[in-house]
């Protein structure tokens, strides 16, 4: 398998941008995370999925950004209008679990680098 | 609300020494708790997970117990390696995942 990929790897763009970021998970993975990584606030949930399905969006900062899961194979975040205060690490992760109290360990992608001028 | 800690931020130790990382946790209802590794510029990887019923588990030179009456987890790595170096998290499973915000390990050859 070759594990949950995000893309792009890298994003410089300007403020007042739309940023959209994408996640694919590991097949058979049935929860969905998007996390954000700063200096300042360490690692922070975004929001998760299960079964495509948004069940906890309260960590998403503001109404500029949301998240979509199509299906179970793809996951966007999407940034419109981008801060220079969104600029942090996002990270998708996945995993497979009944129910939030017994996920099983979460699988990281790489990470996507967002930096907004 | 739930707050995960992390001390120190930062430890050197030099090679083949014996280490202990700390997580303490304010809110003692969870449900597990994750330890990770962070490498720079990097994702992710799991070390080990604990669930609130289990009082540690092992993984080669890793052990991570767990005292959810007193809030804390150590994670103990033995006979430490320079490619131990990085930063270790760990993650607090209750109704939402709380992250600590690490500690960054550098072993010295």
């Amino acid at each position: 398998d070759a594990g949950v990929i995000q893309s792009p790897r890298h994003e410089v763009t300007e403020m007042g941008q739309e940023v959209t970021l994408r996640c694919k998970p590991i097949s058979g993975h049935d929860y969905l995370f998007w996390y954000r990584q700063t200096m300042m606030r360490g690692l922070e949930l975004l929001i998760y999925f299960n079964n495509n399905v948004p069940i906890d969006d309260s960590g998403m900062p503001e109404d500029r950004f949301s998240a979509k899961m199509p299906n179970a194979s793809f996951s966007t975040l999407k940034i419109q209008p981008s801060e220079p205060r969104d600029s942090a690490v996002y990270f998708c992760a996945s995993t497979v679990g009944g129910a939030l109290s017994s996920y099983n360990e979460q699988f990281f992608g790489p990470g996507t680098r967002l930096t907004v001028l | 609300k739930q707050e995960v800690t992390q001390i120190p931020a930062a430890l050197s130790v030099p090679e083949g020494e014996n280490l202990v990382l700390n997580c303490s946790f304010t809110d003692s209802a969870i449900y597990n708790l994750q330890w990770f590794r962070q490498d720079p510029g990097k994702g992710l990887t799991s070390l080990l997970l604990i669930q609130s019923s289990q009082r540690e588990q092992t993984s080669g030179r890793l052990n991570a117990s767990l005292d959810k009456s007193s809030g804390r987890s150590t994670l103990y790595i033995a006979a430490s390696q320079p490619g131990d170096s990085a930063t270790y998290l760990c993650a607090v499973g209750s109704d939402k995942i709380i992250f600590g915000k690490g500690t960054r390990l550098h072993i010295l050859p």
